[in-house]
């Protein structure tokens, strides 16, 4: 069974610029996940899809962060402009439901802001 | 969601058990217990998941006591490929909402 894939794996940009990253969830996961790990921290939920639809985007900082995921199934996280804070790895996962079910993490893309 | 309490690092050494106790004093009646494992550069990994007693995979054991405010992840007999990040989560059931700590991270040296 192929796993949580994303892309790119590294970007480096300059602040006040645009990026955007790709998550592709395990075929028939209706949840998918967009969390933010920053260097020595565990990971923190940005975005929380339940097919096509937000379940939990209340740590989303929305004046420059996107997500959308389109026919509940691929998803894209943008953000615009970028600041030097934003430098983080962006990890996907997906699960079967939106219960405590076992979440599968992609490996993620690291960002660097300059 | 419960607050969690673990250390933020242990030292072993190849072969011996390791046990990472994590703490959850406003753990809720229908909240479970789960840990994951985080490798450098990847994603974490569902380790195992408890709501009471004692729950065992081929990976780990994990033990709640009866008043279920604490938790014990044990690794029996660990090598060098087990040095990574260990996080404990606590939540209900019907909520995928994890809130994941600075976790406790395990060296394993030879």
């Amino acid at each position: 069974e192929a796993g949580v894939a994303q892309s790119p794996r590294y970007k480096i940009i300059e602040k006040r610029q645009s990026v955007a990253f790709w998550c592709n969830p395990i075929s028939g996961h209706a949840t998918l996940y967009w969390y933010q790990q920053i260097l020595g921290q565990g990971p923190k939920l940005l975005i929380q899809f339940q097919n096509n639809g937000v379940v939990d985007d209340s740590q989303l900082p929305k004046d420059r962060f996107s997500a959308e995921r389109l026919k509940g199934v691929d998803s894209t996280l943008k953000i615009q402009p970028a600041k030097l804070e934003d430098s983080a790895v962006y990890l996907c996962a997906s699960s079967l439901g939106s219960g405590r079910e076992t979440q599968y993490f992609g490996p993620g893309t690291r960002l660097l802001v300059l | 969601l419960a607050k969690t309490t673990q250390p933020i690092s242990m030292d072993s050494y190849e072969g011996q058990e390791v046990n990472i106790t994590c703490s959850h004093n406003n753990i809720a009646t229908n909240d479970y217990i789960t840990w994951y494992q985080q490798f450098p550069s990847q994603g974490p990994r569902f380790i195992i998941q408890g709501y009471k007693t004692k729950v065992t995979n081929e990976v780990a054991s994990l033990f709640i006591p009866a008043d279920r405010k604490s938790s014990t992840l044990s690794l029996p007999r660990v090598s060098l490929s087990d040095t990574a990040v260990y996080y404990c989560l606590v939540g209900p059931y019907n909520n995928n909402d994890m809130r994941f700590g600075a976790g406790t991270r395990l060296t394993v040296k030879p």
